[in-house]
C-alpha cells in the first residue's frame, strides 16, 4: 500500500496562476483532509470531506477551493494563487469519525511569487 | 494567542537520554489530544490518541499523559535514539475543529 500520495512535490507559482493539488489513497478511508503548514504555526485545516462527492470547510478555506469526485481522491484548487497561498501543504485521510487517526501524505511545497 | 501552545520550542539532547515535552491547551470542549511525530520534509506520523476519559498512552518507547484538569499533556521520550529527531506536534480535537500546536523540534546528539 501507497497510503496517502500527493502530487505534484514542489511548484512555483506567479501571482494570479492557478493549479490543481492532487491528493490520493488506497486505504479506502472515508474521510479526507487538507491542511496547510507555515512556519512558526501549527497545520491549519482548509477543508475537508466525509465522504466521496461532499465537502466542508475548515479554519482556513478562503482562496481554495475542493472536490471529491471519487472516493480516493480529493483536489486542492487555487483559482488565483497569492504570495499569501505560500506554503506547505498536507493531505490526510481516515476512517469515519473525526476523531479517527488521520494519516498524512508527504506534502507539496508550494511557492508563490 | 495560540489555543495549544507547546513547550520548549527546541531541545537538543544526547542520545540515550529521557525528555519530555510539553503541550498546554485553552480550546474547549474537547474529544481527544494527539501526539504527532513529524521528520523533517515528511507528514506527521500518529504517536498515541487520548480521549477525555484517558490520562496516559504509551507507543513503545513514547508515553504521553494527559491532565484534563488543568489542561495539560506531556509526551515522554525513553532512551532516546538518533531517530527521534524530528518536530513534536500537539493537536487538540473536537468535532471538526482541529488545533495544532507549532511543535517542539527535537535534536538528539550522538
Amino acid at each position: 500500500n501507497a497510503g496517502v500520495t500527493q502530487t505534484p512535490k514542489f511548484r512555483v507559482l506567479k501571482t494570479g496562476q492557478s493549479m490543481t493539488l492532487l491528493c490520493a489513497q488506497d486505504m479506502n478511508h472515508e474521510y479526507m483532509y487538507w491542511y496547510r503548514q507555515d512556519p512558526g504555526m501549527g497545520l491549519r485545516l482548509i477543508h475537508y470531506s466525509v465522504g466521496e462527492g461532499t465537502t466542508a470547510k475548515g479554519e482556513v478555506p478562503d482562496g481554495y477551493n475542493v472536490s471529491r469526485l471519487k472516493k480516493q481522491n480529493f483536489l486542492l484548487g487555487l483559482e488565483s494563487a497569492a504570495p499569501s497561498q505560500t506554503s506547505v501543504y498536507f493531505c490526510a485521510s481516515s476512517r469515519p469519525g473525526l476523531s479517527s487517526e488521520q494519516y498524512f501524505g508527504p506534502g507539496t511545497r508550494l511557492t508563490v511569487t | 494567542k495560540n489555543q495549544v501552545e507547546q513547550s520548549p520550542q527546541s531541545l537538543i539532547i544526547l542520545e540515550g537520554k529521557n525528555c519530555t515535552l510539553q503541550c498546554n491547551y485553552t480550546v474547549s470542549p474537547f474529544s481527544n489530544l494527539r501526539w504527532y511525530k513529524q521528520d523533517t520534509g515528511r507528514g506527521p506520523v500518529s504517536l498515541t490518541i487520548m480521549t477525555f476519559s484517558e490520562n496516559t498512552k504509551s507507543n513503545g518507547r513514547y508515553t504521553a499523559t494527559l491532565d484534563a484538569d488543568t489542561k495539560q499533556s506531556s509526551l515522554h521520550i525513553t532512551a532516546s535514539q538518533l531517530s527521534d529527531s524530528a518536530s513534536y506536534i500537539c493537536l487538540h480535537n473536537y468535532g471538526q475543529n482541529f488545533v495544532f500546536g507549532p511543535g517542539t523540534r527535537l535534536s538528539v546528539l550522538p
